[in-house]
C-alpha cells in the first residue's frame, strides 16, 4: 500500500474552510484516495474517496493533485461538530483488503 | 436504527475467559470486517469476510477467531482473553463497488 502523510494537528475558525493536506507520492496508478474521520472514540465515518479528478459530495470536497501525489479534504463551512480526527488512505478499490488507518490528523475547529 | 450494530458496547472481562463481540447489519453488504484501535493509533484488521463461507486473516488474527454465522451477522471471539487485548473493536461493512466502509459504533474492551 502506498504510505500516506499528514500533519499530526490542524485548527481552523468555525465557518471558515478546513483544508486537510495529504502526501502520498508513492501512490499506484490503480490506487483510490479515501478520506474518513472518526469523532471521539466513535467508529470512523466515510466522507469521501477520488481516483485522479476533483471530487465533492455534501460534506467535503476532495481536490487531487495532477501528479496524484498529493491531496486535500476541504470541508467548506467547518463548524464545531467538524472537530475529529481525519484519515486520509490509499487503495485500490478491490483485492486489497488490508486497509490500514494510520494516526491522522487531529482537527480542532475553534469556535 | 444503526446500520451497523455491535454489541455489547463496553466489557471487562477477565484474564483467560472467552468473550465473543457480535456485529449485525442492515445494509446488505457483502463484506465485514473487523478491526482494532488501540489509544492514540489507527486501526489495525483483525479478520474480514467476503460471503458466509470466506473467511480471511488481516494484519492481526492471533488470539482472535471469527464467525460469518449470515450475511448479516460477523462476531469475532477472544478465545482466552489477555491484558493486551484491552482495545476499541470496530465492526465495518463494505459493499461490491469501490465505495467506503461503514463503522459501527465499536466495543470498549477491558482485560483485567
Amino acid at each position: 500500500d502506498a504510505k500516506t502523510t499528514q500533519p499530526p494537528s490542524m485548527d481552523c475558525a468555525e465557518g471558515r474552510a478546513a483544508n486537510l493536506p495529504c502526501n502520498h507520492s508513492t501512490i499506484s496508478g490503480n490506487e483510490y484516495v479515501y478520506w474518513y474521520r472518526q469523532i471521539h472514540s466513535q467508529g470512523p465515518q466515510y466522507i469521501i474517496h477520488g481516483l485522479k479528478n476533483n471530487e465533492t459530495n455534501e460534506m467535503a470536497s476532495l481536490i487531487i493533485t495532477e501528479d496524484r501525489k498529493s491531496s486535500t479534504l476541504i470541508l467548506p463551512h467547518a463548524t464545531l461538530r467538524d472537530t475529529a480526527v481525519y484519515y486520509c488512505i490509499v487503495s485500490p478499490p478491490f483485492g486489497n483488503e488490508k486497509l490500514t488507518f494510520g494516526t491522522g490528523t487531529r482537527l480542532t475547529i475553534i469556535p | 436504527d444503526a446500520d451497523v450494530t455491535q454489541t455489547p458496547r463496553n466489557r471487562i472481562t477477565k484474564t483467560g475467559k472467552r468473550i465473543m463481540l457480535e456485529c449485525s447489519q442492515t445494509k446488505g453488504h457483502d463484506r465485514m470486517y473487523w478491526y482494532r484501535q488501540d489509544p492514540g493509533l489507527g486501526l489495525r484488521l483483525i479478520y474480514y469476510s467476503f460471503d458466509v463461507k470466506d473467511i480471511n486473516k488481516g494484519e492481526i488474527s492471533d488470539g482472535y477467531s471469527v464467525s460469518r454465522q449470515a450475511q448479516a451477522k460477523f462476531s469475532l471471539s477472544l478465545e482466552s482473553a489477555i491484558p493486551n487485548q484491552t482495545a476499541l473493536y470496530f465492526c465495518a461493512t463494505r459493499d461490491s463497488t469501490n465505495y467506503g466502509y461503514t463503522f459501527g459504533s465499536g466495543t470498549r474492551l477491558t482485560v483485567v
